[in-house]
């Protein structure tokens, strides 16, 4: 698994769009980049998942640097709700038998 | 429809008791995981189910025990409780190899020794 490296913590205003980076520089070719979020004392919640090409769902967008080093997670509109712990996961197709691993993940604060 | 059910929420108990956790998925899934978060907020993968086979087993202690009565549930039975047994334990499910993009993870179960 590829060590990630997120800022501890980020403040974005309510109604703006929220940037979370994420730097994997030792990816390999065969790793995904995933995105959760966990929403205080609630589980862990996916979020969107990208190999190579920019991905976008109705959750959020995924940008991925052409040499795959690093990526961004776009909420395009944060609302007070997206406040939550956001983790930045590089593995083999979706953990498998192996499972996740996160690390420490942003904490993303929206600020009315 | 709760996707990924675990019971109790809540679990005070005493150190050296057994105790379990459950785990349900409605999803239909065919892989199932445990982990835990500590009180510093790391999540560790525990272990994990595929089609009620154990096909991974991290560095816990043996008192820890996953237990697979259909592939719809993953019980977690722990013996002998210790104080650092302490943390929220999270239920997980996926579609299964070699596709499983993404995990479904149930509310948490808070388990503190005293």
């Amino acid at each position: 698994d590829a060590k990630t490296t997120q800022p501890p913590s980020m403040d974005c205003a309510e109604g703006r769009a929220a940037n979370l980076p994420c730097n994997h520089s030792t990816i390999s070719g065969n790793e995904y980049v995933y995105w959760y979020r966990q929403i205080h004392s609630q589980g862990p919640q996916y979020i969107i998942h990208g190999l190579k090409n920019n991905e976008t769902n109705e959750m959020a967008s995924l940008i991925i640097t052409e040499d795959r080093k690093s990526s961004t997670l776009i909420l395009p509109h944060a609302t007070l709700r997206d406040t939550a712990v956001y983790y930045c996961i590089a593995q083999g197709s979706g953990g498998g038998a192996d499972g996740l691993t996160f690390g420490k993940g942003t904490h993303l604060i929206i600020q009315p | 429809d709760t996707a990924v059910s675990q019971t109790p929420k809540y679990l005070v108990t005493q150190m050296g008791n057994d105790k379990s956790i459950k785990c349900e998925q409605n999803l239909g899934h065919d892989t199932m995981y445990w982990y835990k978060q500590d009180s510093k907020k790391f999540l560790k993968i525990m272990f994990s189910y595929n089609n009620k086979e154990l096909i991974i087993n991290e560095t816990v202690p043996n008192r820890f025990s996953p237990k697979s009565p259909d592939k719809a549930h993953l019980n977690l039975h722990i013996n002998s409780l210790e104080l650092g047994d302490s943390a929220v334990y999270f239920c997980a499910s996926s579609q299964g190899l070699p596709t499983s993009m993404e995990q479904f993870f149930g509310p948490g179960t808070r388990l503190t020794v005293l």
